[in-house]
Protein backbone atom coordinates (compact mmCIF):
# COMPACT_ATOMS: atom_id res chain seq x y z
CA UNK A 1 0.00 0.00 0.00
CA UNK A 2 1.52 3.19 -0.73
CA UNK A 3 3.14 5.83 2.38
CA UNK A 4 1.57 8.95 3.19
CA UNK A 5 3.40 11.91 4.51
CA UNK A 6 0.91 14.26 5.48
CA UNK A 7 2.38 18.05 7.03
CA UNK A 8 1.94 19.48 9.03
CA UNK A 9 0.98 16.89 12.01
CA UNK A 10 -0.57 19.86 13.72
CA UNK A 11 -0.58 24.02 14.25
CA UNK A 12 -2.19 26.31 16.01
CA UNK A 13 -3.37 29.61 13.96
CA UNK A 14 -5.20 32.83 14.10
CA UNK A 15 -8.25 33.74 12.94
CA UNK A 16 -8.42 35.16 9.39
CA UNK A 17 -5.16 33.22 8.34
CA UNK A 18 -4.57 30.50 6.22
CA UNK A 19 -3.09 27.33 6.52
CA UNK A 20 -1.56 24.77 4.04
CA UNK A 21 -1.57 21.24 4.35
CA UNK A 22 0.67 18.74 2.28
CA UNK A 23 0.07 15.29 1.09
CA UNK A 24 3.14 13.31 -0.29
CA UNK A 25 2.72 9.61 -1.77
CA UNK A 26 5.73 7.61 -2.28
CA UNK A 27 3.86 6.29 -5.07
CA UNK A 28 1.61 7.53 -7.93
CA UNK A 29 -2.03 6.63 -6.67
CA UNK A 30 -5.17 7.50 -8.80
CA UNK A 31 -7.10 9.24 -6.46
CA UNK A 32 -6.32 11.26 -3.65
CA UNK A 33 -9.14 12.51 -1.57
CA UNK A 34 -9.05 15.44 1.20
CA UNK A 35 -10.96 14.89 4.72
CA UNK A 36 -11.94 16.57 7.83
CA UNK A 37 -12.81 15.22 11.21
CA UNK A 38 -13.89 16.85 13.75
CA UNK A 39 -13.48 16.23 17.63
CA UNK A 40 -15.11 13.05 18.79
CA UNK A 41 -16.74 12.56 15.03
CA UNK A 42 -16.78 10.64 11.76
CA UNK A 43 -14.62 11.60 8.26
CA UNK A 44 -16.87 13.67 6.17
CA UNK A 45 -15.32 13.81 2.86
CA UNK A 46 -14.26 17.78 1.51
CA UNK A 47 -12.93 16.98 -2.32
CA UNK A 48 -11.64 14.83 -4.63
CA UNK A 49 -8.64 16.31 -5.57
CA UNK A 50 -8.04 15.91 -9.64
CA UNK A 51 -4.68 15.84 -10.91
CA UNK A 52 -4.23 18.51 -13.40
CA UNK A 53 -7.85 20.22 -13.12
CA UNK A 54 -10.20 21.59 -10.06
CA UNK A 55 -11.12 19.41 -7.23
CA UNK A 56 -14.68 18.46 -6.85
CA UNK A 57 -16.43 19.26 -3.85
CA UNK A 58 -18.85 17.60 -1.93
CA UNK A 59 -21.71 19.72 -0.38
CA UNK A 60 -21.00 22.36 1.83
CA UNK A 61 -17.43 22.84 0.96
CA UNK A 62 -16.61 25.22 -1.45
CA UNK A 63 -13.65 26.17 -3.26
CA UNK A 64 -13.01 29.65 -2.36
CA UNK A 65 -12.75 28.48 1.52
CA UNK A 66 -10.48 25.07 0.62
CA UNK A 67 -8.55 25.36 -2.45
CA UNK A 68 -7.29 22.49 -3.19
CA UNK A 69 -4.16 21.50 -5.70
CA UNK A 70 -2.81 18.22 -7.07
CA UNK A 71 -0.28 18.97 -10.29
CA UNK A 72 0.90 15.26 -10.24
CA UNK A 73 0.07 12.16 -9.12
CA UNK A 74 2.01 11.73 -6.09
CA UNK A 75 1.59 15.32 -4.57
CA UNK A 76 -1.62 17.32 -3.18
CA UNK A 77 -2.64 20.67 -0.86
CA UNK A 78 -5.18 21.51 0.93
CA UNK A 79 -5.64 25.01 2.14
CA UNK A 80 -7.96 26.35 5.18
CA UNK A 81 -8.97 29.49 4.02
CA UNK A 82 -9.68 32.53 6.43
CA UNK A 83 -9.64 30.79 8.94
CA UNK A 84 -12.08 31.09 12.16
CA UNK A 85 -12.56 28.53 15.36
CA UNK A 86 -14.92 26.22 14.16
CA UNK A 87 -12.29 25.15 11.26
CA UNK A 88 -10.51 23.89 14.21
CA UNK A 89 -10.58 19.84 13.26
CA UNK A 90 -8.14 17.34 11.98
CA UNK A 91 -7.64 17.25 8.43
CA UNK A 92 -6.44 13.99 6.22
CA UNK A 93 -5.29 13.10 3.49
CA UNK A 94 -6.30 9.44 1.81
CA UNK A 95 -5.51 8.25 -1.23
CA UNK A 96 -6.48 4.85 -3.58
CA UNK A 97 -3.59 3.55 -4.95
CA UNK A 98 -5.30 1.85 -8.34
CA UNK A 99 -9.06 1.53 -8.97
CA UNK A 100 -8.69 -2.25 -8.96
CA UNK A 101 -7.27 -3.14 -5.53
CA UNK A 102 -9.18 -0.58 -3.56
CA UNK A 103 -7.71 -0.33 -0.23
CA UNK A 104 -7.89 3.41 0.87
CA UNK A 105 -5.10 4.39 2.85
CA UNK A 106 -4.92 7.77 5.06
CA UNK A 107 -2.00 10.06 5.78
CA UNK A 108 -1.59 10.44 9.62
CA UNK A 109 -3.17 14.01 9.63
CA UNK A 110 -2.81 17.58 10.82
CA UNK A 111 -4.52 18.33 14.25
CA UNK A 112 -5.54 22.24 13.19
CA UNK A 113 -6.38 24.66 16.02
CA UNK A 114 -7.94 28.20 15.48
CA UNK A 115 -7.39 30.83 18.29
CA UNK B 1 -25.92 9.98 -1.97
CA UNK B 2 -24.96 7.46 -0.16
CA UNK B 3 -26.15 7.26 3.72
CA UNK B 4 -24.55 5.39 6.10
CA UNK B 5 -25.89 4.22 9.30
CA UNK B 6 -24.13 2.16 11.96
CA UNK B 7 -25.11 1.03 15.49
CA UNK B 8 -24.34 0.84 18.07
CA UNK B 9 -22.51 4.22 18.99
CA UNK B 10 -20.52 2.37 22.23
CA UNK B 11 -19.68 -0.46 22.81
CA UNK B 12 -18.47 -2.21 25.48
CA UNK B 13 -17.73 -6.13 26.09
CA UNK B 14 -15.89 -8.16 28.63
CA UNK B 15 -11.95 -9.47 27.45
CA UNK B 16 -11.90 -12.85 25.08
CA UNK B 17 -16.10 -12.09 23.87
CA UNK B 18 -17.80 -11.43 20.76
CA UNK B 19 -18.17 -7.86 19.52
CA UNK B 20 -20.52 -7.27 16.52
CA UNK B 21 -20.95 -3.64 14.61
CA UNK B 22 -23.72 -2.99 11.95
CA UNK B 23 -24.16 -0.82 9.39
CA UNK B 24 -26.55 -0.39 6.59
CA UNK B 25 -26.36 1.42 3.56
CA UNK B 26 -28.54 3.48 1.35
CA UNK B 27 -27.36 3.26 -2.21
CA UNK B 28 -27.69 -0.27 -3.99
CA UNK B 29 -24.86 0.47 -6.41
CA UNK B 30 -22.53 0.38 -3.56
CA UNK B 31 -20.21 -2.29 -4.20
CA UNK B 32 -17.09 -1.84 -1.51
CA UNK B 33 -17.28 -1.62 1.89
CA UNK B 34 -14.30 -1.43 4.69
CA UNK B 35 -13.80 -1.01 7.61
CA UNK B 36 -11.68 0.84 9.88
CA UNK B 37 -9.80 1.10 13.16
CA UNK B 38 -8.91 4.30 14.86
CA UNK B 39 -7.01 4.47 17.94
CA UNK B 40 -7.00 7.88 20.00
CA UNK B 41 -4.70 10.65 18.07
CA UNK B 42 -4.10 7.77 15.20
CA UNK B 43 -5.10 7.61 11.82
CA UNK B 44 -7.61 5.33 10.56
CA UNK B 45 -6.50 2.00 9.48
CA UNK B 46 -7.82 -0.82 7.44
CA UNK B 47 -8.81 -3.97 8.98
CA UNK B 48 -10.73 -5.84 6.60
CA UNK B 49 -13.18 -5.09 3.63
CA UNK B 50 -15.85 -6.95 1.54
CA UNK B 51 -16.45 -6.87 -2.42
CA UNK B 52 -20.35 -6.92 -3.64
CA UNK B 53 -19.49 -10.79 -4.61
CA UNK B 54 -18.53 -11.97 -1.35
CA UNK B 55 -21.27 -12.76 1.20
CA UNK B 56 -18.90 -13.01 4.21
CA UNK B 57 -14.53 -12.75 4.46
CA UNK B 58 -12.50 -13.86 7.91
CA UNK B 59 -8.89 -12.61 8.90
CA UNK B 60 -8.16 -14.34 11.72
CA UNK B 61 -10.31 -13.10 14.91
CA UNK B 62 -12.48 -10.73 12.32
CA UNK B 63 -15.14 -11.27 9.94
CA UNK B 64 -17.40 -9.18 8.05
CA UNK B 65 -20.52 -10.32 6.43
CA UNK B 66 -22.87 -8.51 4.14
CA UNK B 67 -26.24 -8.92 3.25
CA UNK B 68 -26.72 -6.90 -0.60
CA UNK B 69 -30.69 -7.73 -0.72
CA UNK B 70 -31.21 -5.92 2.75
CA UNK B 71 -28.00 -3.36 2.31
CA UNK B 72 -26.10 -4.81 5.73
CA UNK B 73 -23.10 -5.54 6.35
CA UNK B 74 -21.66 -6.44 10.02
CA UNK B 75 -17.90 -6.71 11.35
CA UNK B 76 -17.70 -9.57 14.07
CA UNK B 77 -14.55 -9.79 16.05
CA UNK B 78 -14.00 -12.69 18.25
CA UNK B 79 -12.33 -13.41 21.53
CA UNK B 80 -12.18 -9.87 21.99
CA UNK B 81 -8.46 -8.47 23.75
CA UNK B 82 -7.76 -5.11 25.09
CA UNK B 83 -5.51 -3.68 22.66
CA UNK B 84 -8.91 -4.07 20.42
CA UNK B 85 -10.35 -0.63 22.26
CA UNK B 86 -10.96 1.62 19.49
CA UNK B 87 -13.39 3.74 17.44
CA UNK B 88 -14.60 0.81 14.63
CA UNK B 89 -15.90 2.63 11.04
CA UNK B 90 -17.38 0.96 8.63
CA UNK B 91 -17.83 2.94 4.99
CA UNK B 92 -19.46 2.32 1.34
CA UNK B 93 -18.06 3.33 -1.88
CA UNK B 94 -19.62 3.09 -4.88
CA UNK B 95 -16.91 2.73 -8.06
CA UNK B 96 -19.44 2.45 -10.64
CA UNK B 97 -20.34 5.74 -10.32
CA UNK B 98 -16.90 6.74 -10.92
CA UNK B 99 -16.39 8.86 -8.15
CA UNK B 100 -14.76 6.32 -5.69
CA UNK B 101 -15.63 8.23 -2.97
CA UNK B 102 -15.71 6.69 0.88
CA UNK B 103 -18.74 7.61 2.94
CA UNK B 104 -18.57 6.59 6.49
CA UNK B 105 -20.82 5.76 9.54
CA UNK B 106 -20.34 7.47 12.76
CA UNK B 107 -18.73 5.20 14.18
CA UNK B 108 -18.30 2.89 17.37
CA UNK B 109 -16.46 2.95 20.60
CA UNK B 110 -15.55 -0.19 21.52
CA UNK B 111 -14.10 -0.52 25.26
CA UNK B 112 -13.07 -3.96 26.08
CA UNK B 113 -12.84 -4.57 29.53
CA UNK B 114 -9.83 -6.69 30.99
Amino acid sequence: SAVISQKPSRDICQRGTSLTIQCQVDSQVTMMFWYRQQPGQSLTLIATANQGSEATYESGFVIDKFPISRPNLTFSTLTVSNMSPEDSSIYLCSVLKDLGGYGYTFGSGTRLTVV
Amino acid sequence: GENVEQHPSTLSVQEGDSAVIKCTYSDSASNYFPWYKQELGKRPQLIIDIRSNVGEKKDQRIAVTLNKTAKHFSLHITETQPEDSAVYFCAASDSGAGSYQLTFGKGTKLSVIP
